[in-house]
């Protein structure tokens, strides 16, 4: 598609039940982030991936995240036992080698924990 | 560590009048930077940036000015128009941070009629 592609749009989970949120970027882009942005905060790294290298996870807030990046495309992020904390919207950019630093960020995914 | 901050929450300016938009970074080794606008329940889209070797970058209505030795930069808005009011969020990144932007908290800019 054009842009970045993030589904679901909006998800309400219970507490202590698992998330997948998916992302689908600009096609030919060879990086992909994950970031967050919870009620009234800024945008918070979460995790980063380029091309067959090792992601740079450091941004994860605990082991009960993952992201998996599967042909180099599609990206899924994984919230195990979701706490009320974990309520925020989820937002995924990816970016080209010909876009310099400039990424494009998708609609995001705004994920309620109750 | 905030590394990127912007300390105004808030802003509020008339259509017409010039909107400045503050943003202060700690790391040295930051060398591009980046404004994103965000309207309310859409992802961020970005709207300019500049090179640590420049001081200056105007795109239409959107002027950044970056003061390296005051790790200070800024956006200019002129005029501001009522479309213009959104969250607006600075970002930076550089060598050490590899590819990913720091951004700071935001700034609500409301541009009344």
């Amino acid at each position: 598609g054009a842009g970045v592609s993030q589904s679901p749009s909006n998800k309400v989970t219970e507490k202590g039940k698992d998330v997948e949120l998916r992302c689908d970027p600009i096609s030919g882009h060879t990086a992909l982030y994950w970031y967050r942005q919870s009620l009234g905060q800024g945008l918070e790294f979460l995790i980063y991936f380029q091309g067959n290298s090792a992601p740079d996870k450091s941004g994860l807030p605990s082991d009960r995240f993952s992201a998996e990046r599967t042909g180099g495309s599609v990206s899924t992020l994984t919230i195990q036992r979701t706490q009320q904390e974990d309520s925020a919207v989820y937002l995924c950019a990816s970016r080209s080698v010909n876009s310099g630093n400039t990424i494009y960020f998708g609609e995001g995914s705004w994920l309620t924990v109750v | 560590d905030q590394q990127v901050k912007q300390n105004s929450p808030s802003l509020s300016v008339q259509e017409g009048r010039i909107s400045i938009l503050n943003c202060d970074y700690t790391n040295s080794m930051f060398d591009y930077f980046l404004w994103y606008k965000k309207y309310p329940a859409e992802g961020p889209t970005f709207l300019i940036s500049i090179s640590s070797i420049k001081d200056k970058n105007e795109d239409g209505r959107f002027t950044v000015f970056l003061n390296k030795s005051a790790k200070h930069l800024s956006l200019h808005i002129v005029p501001s128009q009522p479309g213009d009011s959104a969250v607006y969020f600075c970002a930076a990144s550089g060598e050490t941070s590899g590819s990913r932007l720091t951004f700071g908290e935001g700034t609500q800019l409301t541009v009344n009629p």
